[in-house]
């Protein structure tokens, strides 16, 4: 079974701190996704990575970055963490270069900014 | 650019009832269709996907959904659910040769004993 894991099941930072969300996967997947989840807005994408040190800005990356050193490894940061960044964040994989493979999904972040 | 309407934000439903969640999607496009579950406090799980061929596809769970190209429909339909399909159903649409998805806002499914 393919594995998402995400180091965080809950967080709570203060406004201002520099918060690290770091998402692994095991199974050797070239894409590596984040999304934030908010009630009513459903699932939006913050950033991907098709590749080791790749990244694209998916539809919201204002306040984010990204890092993928490593090909299991794709970490989220918030520079200054802002309450309105309080949310549920979703970390996914994919292996192929077209959508026809299945997205796979971590359990979740829930960040709250204080 | 690709959208999903997910016309129901919360369906409630009777134990061993029938249930419809509908989606809706616009492209101008071809497009990949899927539609993923989300149980409480866990991640996204592929319910199933349209990709091509049959318009009727099934999914895990007795799960199906039926392609209807002409309305640009993908509902995702049960003959009789049971308690332990209480979850949120997420419609997700993705540009052929694109990389990533679109997701609808989704569907809070409740069932009732």
């Amino acid at each position: 079974d393919v594995k998402v894991t995400q180091s965080s099941r809950y967080l709570v930072k203060r406004t201002g701190e520099k918060v690290f969300l770091e998402c692994v996967q095991d199974m050797d997947h070239e894409n590596m996704f984040w999304y934030r989840q908010d009630p009513g807005l459903g699932l939006r994408l913050i950033y991907f990575s098709y590749d080791v040190k790749m990244k694209e800005k998916g539809d919201i990356p204002e306040g984010y970055s990204v890092s993928r050193e490593k090909k299991e490894r794709f970490s989220l940061i918030l520079e200054s963490a802002s309450t309105n960044q309080t949310s549920m964040y979703l970390c996914a994989s994919r292996t192929g270069t077209g959508m026809t493979d299945t997205q796979y999904f971590g359990p979740g972040t829930r960040l709250t900014v204080l | 650019a690709q959208s999903v309407t997910q016309l129901d934000s919360q369906v409630p439903v009777f134990e061993e009832a029938p249930v419809e969640l509908r989606c809706n999607y616009s492209s101008s496009v071809s497009v990949y269709l899927f539609w993923y579950v989300q149980y409480p406090n866990q991640g996204l799980q592929l319910l199933l996907k349209y990709l091509s061929g049959s318009t009727l596809v099934k999914g895990i769970n007795g799960f199906e959904a039926e392609f209807n190209k002409s309305q640009t429909s993908f509902h995702l339909r049960k003959p009789s659910v049971h308690i332990s399909d209480t979850a949120e159903y997420f419609c997700a649409v993705s540009k052929t040769g694109a990389n990533n998805l679109f997701f609808g806002t989704g569907t809070r499914l409740t069932v009732i004993p």
